[in-house]
């Protein structure tokens, strides 16, 4: 079955870089993705990488793909206060999107 | 776009009462999404649509949970009888995508349910 695991909570300090982790478990998924969600908000897509990529980078953000160990990662370079939010991983196909349960990413100033 | 729309916004309720949640989702999109989103349980997929179609509702929690999509711009899900375990911050989302590319999904604001 699908499943999607991460950790709950990261504290970082300000223009320090953040590392989220991530592991899955179906290995059929053709896209990863990330998304955050901002205090009383619905989530929105971060960015996302195909499976047969082992990287990709969009500004302050690196998403970094091992698909031997099924596991993603999301680091985000100078990390602001703007940055806090709750972080999802989510893989899947061309359908539906299993989403793990949210990292809260608290930035201290 | 106005985004996908959700309401109510907020909901409260007194236990046994039916709850109608609306979305309208982004035009031009043909897949949509209902989410269940609690401290305990994640964010949790409950059933969603294609072109208006019902595709997979194995996460719809029982009986009492049903959805429906009569037209491309309108779905609601319905909670009859509600209990207090049915509270919890309900998610629209949808997806002009589907097959041959990555699906990105445009969740609405949310509703959140109390259940007294």
């Amino acid at each position: 079955g699908e499943d999607v695991e991460q950790s709950l909570f990261l504290s970082v300090r300000e223009g320090d870089s953040s590392v989220i982790n991530c592991t899955y478990t179906d290995s059929s998924s053709t896209y990863l993705y990330w998304y955050k969600q901002e205090p009383g908000a619905g989530l929105q897509l971060l960015t996302y990488i195909f499976s047969n990529m082992d990287m990709k980078q969009d500004q302050r953000l690196t998403v970094l793909l091992n698909k031997k160990d099924k596991h993603l990662s999301l680091r985000i370079a100078d990390t602001q206060t703007g940055d806090s939010a709750i972080y999802f991983c989510a893989e899947g196909g061309y359908q539906k999107v299993t989403f793990g349960t949210g990292t809260k990413l608290q930035v201290i100033p | 776009d106005a985004g996908v729309i959700q309401s109510p916004r907020h909901e409260v309720t007194e236990m046994g009462q039916e709850v109608t949640l609306r979305c309208k989702p982004i035009s031009g999109h043909n897949s949509l999404f209902w989410y269940r989103q609690t401290m305990m349980r994640g964010l949790e997929l409950l059933i969603y649509f294609n072109n208006n179609v019902p595709i997979d509702d194995s996460g719809m929690p029982e009986d009492r949970f049903s959805a429906k999509m009569p037209n491309a711009s309108f779905s609601t899900l319905k909670i009859q009888p509600s209990e207090p375990r049915d509270s919890a911050v309900y998610f629209c989302a949808s997806s002009s995508r589907w097959g041959g590319s990555y699906n990105e999904q445009f969740f609405g604001p949310g509703t959140r349910l109390t259940v007294l």
